[in-house]
């Protein structure tokens, strides 16, 4: 079966780094996508992997290994506004998006 | 550039009755439009992938009778909640994919939270 993991939650001061992982298995790898999605508001698109290596986007970058089926979420300079959800999404050979459970992300001051 | 719209945001209905969700693509043509579902502190889980001119796809466990997608044009798809009961409490979100996507990108609408009493 195809399946998306990443933590169910995670803490990080503000101004600090945090790494969100997520490792998947899917019929087939058509790109990896990161999406934030606030409370009660729909997600927004982060970042898009579909070749190994760094993509950086400002205070965010991602990171993605297809050998190992991994890839993680960088945040930098952490912001109370960073709070939220962090979803990791795989398409598959469908070009069907193929969701994890989302990891919230709780900032402390 | 790439807005996806949705209208209402909120919606509370009666049981029984039926609820008519609209999700536009504002500036760029939608080949395909996906419908999800999120219920609180759930992912995302896909109802149907809706085609223009063409029948929905539905995922398994998804009553496409109970669920009516039309996509009439390329920037309008609608779904329908037919017989709402208070167990299709839920948040729903569309997303549109551009017919000249080089990433795939789905561009998501805020979403429609729907309360059925």
């Amino acid at each position: 079966g195809q399946n998306i993991d990443q933590p169910t939650e995670m803490t990080a001061t503000e101004g600090a780094i945090v790494q969100i992982n997520c490792t998947y298995q899917t019929s087939g790898f058509n790109g990896l996508f990161w999406y934030q999605q606030h409370a009660g508001e729909a997600p927004t698109f982060l970042s898009y992997n579909v070749l190994d290596g760094l993509e950086e986007k400002g205070r965010f970058s991602s990171f993605l290994s297809r050998s190992k089926g991994y890839s993680y979420l960088l945040l930098k300079e952490l912001q109370m506004k960073d709070s939220a959800s962090y979803l990791c999404a795989v398409m598959d050979s469908n070009y069907q998006l193929i969701w994890g459970a989302g990891t919230k992300l709780i900032i402390k001051p | 550039g790439a807005v996806v719209s949705q209208h209402p945001s909120r919606v509370i209905c009666k049981s029984g009755t039926s609820v008519k969700i609209e999700c536009r693509s504002l500036d760029f043509q939608a080949t395909t439009m996906f419908w999800y579902r999120q219920f609180p502190k759930q992912s995302l889980m896909l109802m149907a992938t809706s085609n223009e001119g063409s029948k929905a796809t539905y995922e398994q466990g998804v009553e496409k009778d109970k669920f009516l997608i039309n996509h009439a044009s390329l920037t309008l798809s609608t779904l329908t909640v037919t017989s709402a009961h208070p167990e299709d409490s839920s948040f729903y979100i569309c997303s549109a994919r551009a017919t000249t996507s080089e990433n795939n990108e789905q561009f998501f609408g805020p979403g429609t939270r729907l309360t059925v009493l």
